[in-house]
This record gives C-alpha cells, structure tokens and sequence, in this order.
C-alpha cells in the first residue's frame, strides 16, 4: 500500500530564512503533487512534477522530484509571513488508483 | 473559467440525520473525486466518479455513497450521520479520470469544502 510522509509536519521559520519540506513515497510513482492550504480553505494547486528530475519554480518556492529515491523536495527561499501555510504533498497509486496525501507540513513563518 | 464549486459551504446536523453534499466540476471535466479531511485522519480518499460511473472508491463504510449526473455534477450521501463524520469535505475535478501509470497530467482542482458539523 502506498504511504506517503512528509517532514517535518511542523516547521517555525524567521522571514528571510530558507528551508526544506520533504516527501517521500513507498511504490512508483510517475507524478507528484503540491497543494497549499490556508486555514479554513481548500486546496490550491502549487506544482505538478511529471518526470524524474522535474524541477518547477514559483516565486520562493522550488520543487523537485527524483523518482529514483522516491522524494521530492519543497525548497523555501527567503520565507515571507504571506507563505504561512499548510503544504501537501500528493502521490498517485492507492489500491484504487487513487490521489495519497501527505500528512502536511504547517509552516509559520514570523518577523 | 470558473472553478469547482461545493454547496452548502457549511452544513450542521445531528447523530442519525443523513446529508447531501453537491459538488460542479470546473466546464469541461468529467471526472469528480470527493475526499474527507479531519485532523487526526488527514485528507482521505472516498470516491471518484467519471462519465456516470463510480470508478475508485477508498475505504468507508456504506453509509458514504455518491452519484454523478450526466452534465458532470456530482453528490454524496451520508446516512445516519455519526460524531465522526464532521470534517470538511472536498471535491476535486480534473479532465480525465485518475491513472496509476499513465505519466499523463491528471491534476485535480479543489472546490472550496463543505464543512460538516455532526452534533
């Protein structure tokens, strides 16, 4: 059965400062996704890495996707108050063929 | 375009009650896949629906159900609502139906929730 981790699964961080969120998955996977969520909101699309070695910008934001080491990495750059969010990752390939998420990643980024 | 859109946004009932849950896909996707999120369980698959047709279902018990109508729309069933079912539900849409391997961009886009409250 597919299991997805995240971690950390709580991240405080000084504006300014850099960090990773990490995503590792247990089967094959040929995609990988990242969605933000603000509290008491739904789902926002972030990047979708169709390919090893797939890496997508945003902004602060960088992704990546090594489907070899079955990871993929959330890299924050200069963190800003406005990233102050819960990050998921999203793997394909429940039993059903389903989307696995992610416990999230609550990131709060201060002064 | 507009997006996929979820009514009631906030829905409150009691123990043994059922509930409806409606769900419209962005225009133009055909495939509707509903999740649960709660704090302790995270964002749990329940089921995905493509042309009509229940493809995937995650695991819940019978008393979650769903339909979808043929301009794409969807809803889900809950009966004899428990304590646990509160949670926020999501809808997500894409333009075609979920695969394991097919290296295509399946990407869903999630509807703003219903929030349920079971008291």
């Amino acid at each position: 059965e597919l299991k997805v981790e995240q971690n950390p699964l709580f991240l405080s961080m000084q504006e300014g400062k850099n960090y990773t969120i990490y995503c590792n998955y247990s089967t094959t996977s040929d995609r990988l996704y990242w969605y933000r969520q603000d509290p008491g909101k739904s789902l926002e699309s972030l990047f979708v890495l169709l390919s090893n070695g797939a890496v997508k910008q945003e902004g602060r934001l960088m992704a990546s996707l090594d489907t070899k080491a079955r990871l993929s990495t959330l890299h924050i750059t200069a963190a800003v108050h406005d990233l102050s969010a819960t990050y998921f990752c999203a793997v394909y390939g429940g039993s059903q063929g389903n989307l696995i998420f992610g416990k999230g990643t609550k990131l709060s980024v201060k002064p | 375009k507009a997006g996929v859109t979820q009514t009631p946004r906030y829905l409150i009932k009691t123990r043994g009650q059922q509930v409806t849950l409606s769900c419209s896909p962005i225009s133009g996707h055909r495939s509707v896949s509903w999740y649960q999120q709660t704090p302790g369980q995270g964002l749990q698959f329940l089921f995905e629906y493509f042309s009509e047709t229940q493809r995937n279902k995650g695991n819940f018990p019978g008393r979650f159900s769903g339909r979808q109508f043929s301009n794409s729309r969807s809803e889900m069933n809950v009966s004899t609502l428990e304590l646990g079912d509160s949670a926020l539900y999501l809808c997500a849409s894409s333009l075609r139906p979920t695969r394991v391997t097919s290296g295509r961009n399946d990407e869903q886009f999630f509807g703003p929730g219903t929030r349920l409250t079971v008291l």
